[in-house]
C-alpha cells in the first residue's frame, strides 16, 4: 500500500506559468512532508518542507500547502521556468521524526518556454 | 562538506555476478538510507541504519541483498547473485535527527 500518492505522473506548464503539484497521505502520524526535486543521472535534492503545525511554507518561488484534514498537500511554482523542469518527488515522515521518509512515485514537471 | 559520495556511478554486471555499491554519507549524520528508484516502483526504501545499527530492513528485497556499515562514515550494499530485475538506481541517503535527508548522486545498476 502507498502511504503517499503523487497521482499525476506528468505536468506541462508554460513558463512564467504557475505549476501546482499534488501528494496525497494516508499515514496520520505523517507530521513532517518535504519536496525534493531531482534532474536526471542526479541524486533528489531537497527544496522546501513543512511542519503539521503549519499550513503554509514559503520559499522564494516555492510555497507549500499542507491540507491536514484532507490529508493533502501541494508545491506551487510562480512563476514557473524552463529550468524547474525536473522530477518532483514528495515525502514524509511520522511524529517521532526517527523513521525514514516515504516517497511518493514523482511527478515530471515540463515547463515549456 | 563534499556531501553524500556514492560510488562507482555506474555498473554493469553480468546475472550471477556479485555488485557492491559503495556511500560515505555526510560526517556528522547519524542516518544512513539505502533507497532504490525504478520506473514502476518510484523511490523504495531498502534498508536504514541509525549510528551504523540496521535498523529496519523490511524493504531489502530477498536475501540476495545484504548492507553493512562497519563505521559512521562507510557503508555498503551487495547484491549477490545478481539478476537483471535488479537493474535500477540505488540511492544511499544521510541526516541527521528530524531534518531533510541529503542524497548522493546514485548509482545506475545494469545487470545483463
Amino acid at each position: 500500500d502507498q502511504q503517499v500518492k503523487q497521482n499525476s505522473p506528468s505536468l506541462s506548464v508554460q513558463e512564467g506559468r504557475i505549476s501546482i503539484l499534488n501528494c496525497d497521505y494516508t499515514n496520520s502520524m505523517f507530521d513532517y512532508f518535504l519536496w525534493y526535486k531531482k534532474y536526471p543521472a542526479e541524486g533528489p535534492t531537497f527544496l522546501i518542507s513543512i511542519s503539521s503545525i503549519k499550513d503554509k511554507n514559503e520559499d522564494g518561488r516555492f510555497t507549500v500547502f499542507l491540507n491536514k484534514s484532507a490529508k493533502h498537500l501541494s508545491l506551487h511554482i510562480v512563476p514557473s521556468q524552463p529550468g524547474d523542469s525536473a522530477v518532483y518527488f514528495c515525502a514524509a515522515s511520522d511524529v517521532y521524526g526517527n523513521t525514514p521518509l516515504v516517497f511518493g512515485k514523482g511527478t515530471r514537471l515540463s515547463v515549456i518556454a | 562538506d563534499a556531501g553524500v559520495i556514492q560510488s562507482p556511478r555506474h555498473e554493469v554486471t553480468e546475472m550471477g555476478q556479485e555488485v557492491t555499491l559503495r556511500c560515505k554519507p555526510i560526517s556528522g549524520h547519524d542516518y544512513l538510507f539505502w533507497y532504490r528508484q525504478t520506473m514502476m516502483r518510484g523511490l523504495e526504501l531498502l534498508i536504514y541504519f541509525n549510528n551504523n545499527v540496521p535498523i529496519d530492513d523490511s524493504g531489502m528485497p530477498e536475501d540476495r541483498f545484504s548492507a553493512k556499515m562497519p563505521n559512521a562514515s562507510f557503508s555498503t550494499l551487495k547484491i549477490q547473485p545478481s539478476e537483471p530485475r535488479d537493474s535500477a538506481v540505488y540511492f544511499c541517503a544521510s541526516r541527521t535527527g528530524h531534518t531533510e535527508a541529503f542524497f548522493g548522486q546514485g548509482t545506475r545498476l545494469t545487470v545483463v
